[in-house]
């Protein structure tokens, strides 16, 4: 299997459970990511993480916690969620973190997971 | 400009028609520009990366331009069909310290047969 996978499809959960979203990626990648779409907004970056640091955590709330243990697994471990936090959440790689000298190789997304929140 | 800005919003057009939509971005501390193409039920998928001001990129009949100086980037789409129906997004990588893509929210483009 090659790319970025992303599980579950489709979660929908009540405020008060626990449940984790899981993605990994086949492409040798040292850099991952989490990012969040809410209805007609822009996609925002979560979270940042390279050879299993996290680098970049973009104000998110606690009530989301995220765990790299290798550079080929991240999970969003999700806990206490309003319905506010209904949304379609991605994974993404890439070689390396962005930087600003030499070339980078674009992002590769996982297919997401829809999350539902009652 | 603040943010990546993209217009328009959404685009219908006839099969065959050409189109084009444009990216605007702060022309301050601009380091590369990403175009990905995103399809109903699967992942965005990267379309080109550009740093350069002037840059020209294509990939069968799609095509971008990066004007660094004014802050846009333009996505022409040549003939198109209905397999291009799909979301257009752009996104920012700026030399700000952030080593994160910055993304506009898109332009959705249905083609009629």
């Amino acid at each position: 299997e090659t790319g970025v996978t992303q599980t579950p499809r489709h979660l929908v959960m009540g405020m008060t459970n626990k449940k984790s979203l899981k993605c990994e990626q086949h492409l040798g990648h040292n850099a991952m990511y989490w990012y969040k779409q809410s209805a007609k907004k822009p996609l925002e970056l979560m979270f940042v993480y390279n050879f299993k640091e996290q680098t970049e955590n973009n104000s998110v709330p606690s009530r989301f916690s995220p765990e790299c243990p290798n550079s080929s697994h991240l999970f969003l471990h999700l806990h206490t969620l309003q319905p506010e936090d209904s949304a379609l959440y991605l994974c993404a790689s890439s070689q390396d973190l962005f930087r600003v000298l030499g070339d980078n190789s674009p992002l590769h997304f996982g297919n997401g997971t829809r999350l539902t929140v009652t | 400009i603040l943010n990546v800005e993209q217009s328009p919003q959404s685009l219908h057009v006839q099969e065959g028609d050409s189109t084009n939509f444009t990216c605007s971005f702060p022309s301050s501390n601009f380091y590369a520009l990403h175009w990905y193409r995103w399809e109903t039920a699967k992942s965005p998928e990267a379309l080109f990366v550009m740093t350069l001001n002037g840059d020209e990129k294509k990939k069968g009949r799609i095509s971008a331009t990066l004007n660094t100086k004014e802050g846009y980037s333009y996505l022409y789409i040549k003939g198109s069909q209905p397999e291009d129906s799909a979301t257009y997004l752009c996104a920012t990588l700026m030399d700000t310290g952030r080593r994160a893509l910055t993304f506009g929210s898109g332009t959705r483009l249905q083609v009629q047969p």
